[in-house]
């Protein structure tokens, strides 16, 4: 399978801080990732689509970039609303996702 | 607004078999991927499986041999069976409505179903 390692498995931010989440894939995958958003005890939420393509309905704070195997998600501005558990996921073969990276509160 | 609901019974003895319902409100079934995701306690995301409205399945090689998805469209719902549990397949259970186009991704997603395998 491929891995997605996912980094760093925790930060602390400010709301209005740039926040950057890396994930790298074990595998050349092109830019078959999509990275969701999920809060405790809420349905998870999809943010990203094939690495680059903001899902409708997603503030445009949220970018995805990246091709090969390293890929990164940014939230420009760090908002209340986003404090939460991001994941990145690879659709190039047999799905997996990376360990999550929990945004808290500095 | 479409919704999905996972249900079934939360506690599961070693051995048995697990099942799962996700219905799915405020749209037809019909001409969607449908598919399960679960994230044992304090590890990540393992996608289980999906399957197309006309019935086709594909699986995670991993667990393909324990897993069955099926449909009901009279119903608008489609279900997981998983044989033979462990310990290990303690989890919350997604359902998730997965889009196919020139990528695939998990456009919805249930709140989530946590499943303990105990005797």
């Amino acid at each position: 399978d491929i891995q997605m390692t996912q980094s760093p498995s925790s930060l602390s931010a400010s709301v209005g801080d740039r926040v950057t989440i890396t994930c790298r894939a074990s595998q050349r995958i092109y830019k078959y990732v999509n990275w969701y958003q999920h809060k405790p005890g809420e349905a998870p939420n999809l943010l990203i689509y094939a690495a680059s393509s903001l899902q409708s309905g997603v503030p445009s704070r949220f970018s995805g970039s990246g091709s090969g195997t390293d890929f990164t998600l940014t939230i420009s501005s760090l908002q209340p609303e986003d404090f939460a558990t991001y994941y990145c996921q690879q659709t190039y073969s047999t799905w997996t996702f990376g360990q999550g990276t929990k945004v808290e509160v500095k | 607004q479409v919704q999905l609901q996972e249900s079934g019974p939360g506690l599961v003895k070693p051995s048995e078999t697990l099942s799962l319902t996700c219905s799915v409100s405020g749209a037809s079934i019909n001409n969607y991927y449908w598919s399960w995701i679960r994230q044992p306690p304090g590890k990540g995301l393992e996608w289980i499986g999906y399957i197309y409205y006309s019935g086709s399945t594909t699986y995670n090689p991993s667990l393909k041999s324990r897993v069955t998805i099926s449909i009901d469209m009279s119903e608008n719902q489609f279900s997981l069976k998983l044989n033979s549990v462990t310990a290990a397949d303690t989890a919350v259970y997604y359902c998730a409505r997965l889009f196919r186009g020139s990528y695939w991704y998990f456009d919805l997603w249930g709140r989530g179903t946590l499943v303990a395998v105990s005797s």
